[in-house]
């Protein structure tokens, strides 16, 4: 079965500062795709950025990005810049191909402070 | 384009009432995810819907929980004769096909059961 721990409860970060939230996982399947998704007090499930497996290259949006190591299982995300909009719950989820579901870590969560 | 609707937004319920949360999906998606979050916890996976069918309801539990997706209207979760430990924020996703797409999700509902 797969599984995706987020081994940091909680973090926190000055405003402007860079910021690393770390998730590892582990999946029996060779192809799949890794997530983070932030959870902002309103709850909304807000897609922050998504990496494919079978791609070395790491994903990058904006002001966040991945550092995806595979033979290591690990997934962590990078906020450069951080923002006070930024504060919220970060959750690192993974999704086989064999499957459609969405295995969930519990979760990071973020503050930035001023 | 709406997003994914949940509704309601709360919802309480006595001890051995029924619940029922709905969830209309992006326009144009026919797949239909539900997640459960406890309190402190990440998002676990319940059921997976395409329209008329369940295809994985491996994460719902066998007894009291259904789930339904018709052919017209919201998909529909179902939670007879509710205890306390139902209490949570039930989310919804929706995605235009099963693999390789992004999924969004609505904004949940919470349920407090009293």
């Amino acid at each position: 079965a797969q599984t995706v721990t987020q081994s940091q409860p909680e973090m926190s970060v000055q405003e402007a500062e860079t910021v690393t939230l770390s998730c590892t996982y582990d999946t029996s399947e060779s192809n799949y795709y890794l997530f983070w998704y932030k959870q902002p007090p309103s709850r909304q499930m807000i897609l922050v950025i998504r990496q494919e497996a079978y791609k070395q290259q790491n994903a990058t949006e904006n002001r966040f990005s991945v550092n995806f190591q595979k033979a290591a299982k690990s997934f962590s995300l990078k906020i450069s810049d951080s923002q006070l909009g930024d504060t919220a719950m970060y959750f690192c989820a993974l999704e086989e191909t064999s499957g459609s579901r969405l295995t969930f870590g519990e979760g990071t969560q973020l503050t930035v402070n001023p | 384009n709406a997003g994914v609707m949940q509704n309601p937004r709360h919802l309480v319920r006595r001890r051995g009432q029924e619940a029922r949360l709905r969830c209309s999906p992006m326009k144009g998606h026919s797949h239909v995810y539900w997640y459960r979050q406890l309190p402190e916890e990440g998002l676990k996976f319940m059921v997976y819907l395409q329209k008329e069918n369940i295809i994985d309801e491996s994460g719902m539990p066998k007894e009291r929980f259904s789930a339904e997706f018709p052919k017209e209207g919201p998909s529909i979760l179902r939670i007879q004769q509710v205890v306390r430990g139902d209490s949570a924020a039930y989310f919804c996703a929706s995605s235009s096909r099963r693999w390789d797409t992004e999924a969004f999700f609505g904004q949940g509902t919470r349920l407090t059961v009293v």
